[in-house]
């Protein structure tokens, strides 16, 4: 079974300062998806960023960018220029291509330090 | 705005009541999700629905059930509610099913059986 597991339950950052989530997964599949979704206080959910694993380059999306270890199964999430709206849950995301269900990481917790 | 609305957004239960949790989304999406939000396990999906007119079973599927008559609408239901049932509950959706599709959320129903 596949399984995706945030180690930090809770972080900190300083305002301008950059910060790494950690996220690792296990999965015997070789074509899968993974996410990193973003839960601010309001509980919504907003997709922050994705990686295709048959991609070898790493995504980015303006502030934030991932490192993609397909080998070592890691993938995490690197904040740059921490904003205090960046405050929230993290969750990182995986589903195996051709399936339904996404299977979520149980969140890391981002404190920004004005 | 385009987007979820889950309504209600808190409710308080007496264990054994019925109770229907409702998700209407206005994007014409064809997938649409349910997920419950528990500390320390992230999200978990409860039933799944690819398109109208057909349901699945998630992960954690026993004690609710889901119909989809509709494109837009998704409705959740536990029919004899439980204290364990306490719990955040989601409605999500995306465009279709598929591994790489975004998920967007709506804004949780918070939900507290005694």
């Amino acid at each position: 079974a596949q399984t995706v597991t945030q180690s930090q339950p809770e972080m900190s950052v300083q305002e301008a300062e950059t910060v790494t989530l950690s996220c690792t997964y296990d999965t015997s599949e070789s074509d899968y998806y993974l996410f990193w979704y973003k839960q601010p206080p309001s509980r919504q959910m907003i997709l922050v960023i994705r990686q295709e694993a048959y991609k070898q380059q790493n995504a980015t999306e303006n502030r934030f960018s991932v490192n993609f270890q397909k080998a070592a199964k890691s993938f995490s999430l690197k904040i740059s220029d921490s904003q205090l709206g960046d405050a929230a849950m993290y969750f990182c995301a995986y589903i195996a291509g051709g399936y339904q269900k996404v299977t979520f990481g149980t969140g890391t917790k981002l404190q920004v330090i004005p | 705005i385009a987007g979820i609305t889950q309504a209600p957004t808190s409710q308080i239960l007496a264990a054994g009541r019925r109770m229907t949790l409702r998700c209407t989304q206005d994007m014409r999406h064809n997938a649409m999700y349910w997920y419950r939000q528990d500390l320390g396990l992230g999200l978990r999906l409860i039933h799944y629905s690819n398109t109208a007119g057909t349901t699945g079973k998630g992960e954690v599927p026993d004690g609710y059930s889901v119909s989809r008559a509709n494109t837009d609408d998704f409705p959740l239901t536990l029919a004899s509610a439980v204290p364990s049932q306490t719990s955040v509950y989601f409605c999500a959706s995306s465009r279709r099913a598929g591994a790489n599709e975004k998920l967007f959320f709506g804004s949780g129903t918070q939900l507290s059986v005694l």
